[in-house]
């Protein structure tokens, strides 16, 4: 069935390290995977996405791989700062249409100083 | 994301009540969905519409009704049915033009006293 799986459920790094976070999808015909980030009691925010044409895409500190062989993707957050401590969301857009996306169970990524 | 409105922020139900939670976008967007985000868990999808007076449930629907005589106005009731209500709901929009991007509100918290 449709699934996505997102590990580590909790992260912590020092300031200044690097932290990664894994995701696998189950639907082989997904093509678009947004990752959000949401910060204690508000709305998740879209950080970066990529598509399926694509195998990394990078913004600033943020980057994204894609192996659509393996159907995993990875955000990669370098010189992490105290501000980027929050929850972080991948999901992918399955084929059953209407542009569904599942959602992975999230991330906890705690910076410390 | 600021074109999104949802109110009110927190909720509280007395047990056998119905409750309507509201959604509003200023942004155009012909796509409409709602969530449901328990602690610890990512987003599931409730209901989503594509244009107006149309709608489509999703993985969790039982116990909630929605409605789109509007395009801008995608309000979402939880009824007596909705057996385990207490969660926080986020409204998302997209633009068909842009076919893959979700921008969310701000959400409701929703308590069941």
């Amino acid at each position: 069935g449709e699934n996505v799986e997102q590990h580590p459920s909790t992260l912590s790094v020092q300031e200044g390290d690097s932290a990664v976070i894994k995701c696998t999808y189950s639907d082989s015909a997904s093509n678009y995977f947004p990752w959000y980030k949401q910060e204690l009691g508000k709305r998740p925010q879209l950080i970066i996405d990529i598509r399926s044409n694509v195998g990394e895409k990078k913004d600033q500190r943020i980057a994204v791989t894609l192996n659509k062989t393996a159907k995993h993707f990875s955000l990669h957050i370098t010189e992490t700062q105290p501000e980027d401590s929050a929850v972080y969301f991948c999901a992918a857009r399955f084929s059953g249409g209407y542009n569904k996306l599942i959602f992975g169970a999230g991330t906890r990524l705690a910076v410390h100083p | 994301d600021g074109g999104i409105t949802q109110s009110p922020k927190y909720l509280f139900r007395k047990e056998g009540q119905n409750v309507t939670l509201s959604c509003e976008q200023n942004l155009n967007h012909d796509a409409m969905y709602w969530y449901r985000q328990d602690p610890g868990q990512g987003l599931r999808l409730i209901y989503y519409s594509q244009i107006v007076n149309d709608f489509q449930k999703g993985d969790i629907a039982e116990g909630y009704s929605v409605s789109r005589e509007k395009k801008e106005s995608f309000p979402l009731t939880v009824t007596s049915a909705q057996k385990n209500p207490t969660a926080f709901y986020l409204c998302a929009s997209r633009a068909v033009e842009v076919y893959d991007t979700q921008y969310f509100g701000p959400g409701t918290r929703l308590t069941v006293l």
